[in-house]
């Protein structure tokens, strides 16, 4: 296992910018979620996929915010007009499904800064 | 709905002391318990879980964790702190009846600072 990879580590962009980011699972994993971590948090939920489906959106998962997994593999996640509250890490972890209990393994996450 | 209470944001331990930091939980069924840990500026590290059965689960790098259905409690030790310890660590929750509800509910966090 190489372990669930993401790119890029850091993005720095302006407001109202698009940003996309990239999530490379554990092979053979079939889930994949994303979760946003700010300051001084925990990581929280933001989506999640089984294979190619989108099974579950949160509240926090704005109309500005895309995921998607069209092969059912690397998975993007993409912020339109970025707002300056967008600013935190962004961790993709996965799951597979021949787990009992769904142990999610993260990735080293992307931080984004808005400026 | 779950949530995951981390009570205190700072433990300090002087090294080869024994450690706890401390997590309770709230869901409606059954719990998942889940410990992580994180380093500065990457992601989380997987350490242990609770499923079922012995109510003390031992995982990586010495650390154990006991559950306590009574008290809603999932708090992780180390008998013997080392340095390296040093992290931020994270109680995750997710509720077995929770259906097709994958995500983990994640408390806070607390720092823990191993003293040399």
């Amino acid at each position: 296992d190489t372990g669930v990879s993401q790119d890029p580590r850091h993005k720095i962009t302006k407001r109202g910018q698009n940003v996309t980011f990239r999530c490379d699972p554990i092979s053979e994993h079939n889930r994949l979620y994303w979760y946003r971590q700010t300051l001084g948090q925990g990581p929280e939920f933001l989506t999640y996929f089984q294979n190619e489906a989108q099974l579950e959106k949160s509240r926090l998962l704005s109309d500005r915010f895309s995921a998607e997994r069209p092969k059912g593999s690397f998975s993007t996640l993409e912020i339109q007009r970025t707002e300056q509250g967008d600013s935190a890490m962004y961790l993709c972890a996965s799951s597979s499904t021949s787990s009992s209990t769904d142990t999610q393994y993260f990735g080293p996450g992307t931080r984004l800064t808005v400026l | 709905a779950q949530s995951v209470a981390q009570p205190e944001d700072q433990v300090n331990v002087a090294e080869g002391n024994p450690l706890t930091v401390k997590c309770t939980y709230s869901v409606s069924g059954n719990p998942y318990l889940f410990w992580y840990v994180q380093y500065p500026n990457r992601g989380l590290q997987f350490l242990l879980k609770y499923i079922t059965g012995d109510n003390l689960v031992k995982g990586s790098y010495g650390f154990e964790a006991e559950f306590n259905k009574s008290q809603t409690s999932f708090h992780l030790k180390k008998p013997s702190a080392l340095v390296s310890d040093s992290a931020l660590y994270f109680c995750a929750v997710r509720d077995r009846l929770s259906g097709s509800a994958r995500q983990l509910t994640f408390g806070s966090g607390t720092q823990l600072t191993v003293l040399p």
